[in-house]
């Protein structure tokens, strides 16, 4: 059964304390991974799409890597403004569907002053 | 306005009230999306609709009832809930359908069902 876990489900950091949100599938092929960050009281809004293992994605402080089993989301020196929950989904190729992704339930991101 | 717009943002309501949802999206898409946010679950996609047509169901209760009356417009009518039906109710838009074209997503309606 195609899976995605996110770990850990919460991650509490100094300001300018780096540290990796993970991002981890099974799935028995992979069309794409997505990443989103979700403020509170908003919808999630699109990070990044990352196609097949060894691909890099970066925006500001943050950065997105993908391995054929995890997906690692960087964060660089991050500031309060970094706080948010960050969600993983996979679209796999056992999907009938072309509109079904297998989302995490998400990692929440507290960046202490 | 720009994006995806939904209203109300907040919605409180018995068990036999009816109500609807509704979703705008300015950004020229041809597919939307209604998605089920409870917490700490995953996002649980509802209904899609591609070109106004529906194209997925995901098993979801016939008290749950989705309109699609153009490409930019999306309805959730809501009728007989029940208390495990609170969660969040997020709208998404996207180019197309598939993974090539990234989710566009509202803010929400927040449901209490009491």
């Amino acid at each position: 059964e195609d899976q995605v876990t996110q770990s850990p489900e919460a991650l509490r950091l100094q300001e300018g304390e780096s540290s990796s949100l993970n991002c981890s599938y099974t799935v028995s092929g992979l069309r794409g991974l997505f990443w989103y960050r979700q403020d509170p009281g908003k919808g999630p809004e699109f990070l990044f799409t990352l196609y097949s293992a060894g691909e890099e994605k970066e925006k500001e402080r943050l950065k997105a890597t993908l391995t054929k089993k995890e997906s690692f989301l960087h964060i660089t020196a991050p500031k309060p403004e970094d706080s948010a929950t960050y969600l993983c989904a996979v679209d796999s190729l056992s999907m009938d569907s072309n509109y079904q992704l297998i989302w995490g339930a998400g990692t929440k991101l507290i960046i202490k002053p | 306005e720009t994006g995806v717009t939904q209203t109300p943002r907040h919605l409180v309501m018995g068990m036999t009230n009816k109500k609807s949802l509704k979703c705008e999206q300015h950004l020229g898409h041809n597919a939307m999306y209604w998605y089920k946010q409870s917490a700490k679950k995953p996002l649980e996609l509802m209904f899609v609709y591609n070109f106004k047509e529906q194209t997925e169901n995901n098993s979801v209760p016939s008290r749950f009832s989705p309109e699609c009356p153009n490409s930019s417009h999306l309805f959730l009518h809501l009728h007989t809930l029940q208390p495990e039906d609170s969660a969040l109710y997020l709208c998404a838009s996207s180019q197309e359908t598939g993974y090539n074209s990234p989710l566009h997503f509202g803010n929400g309606t927040r449901l209490t069902v009491t």
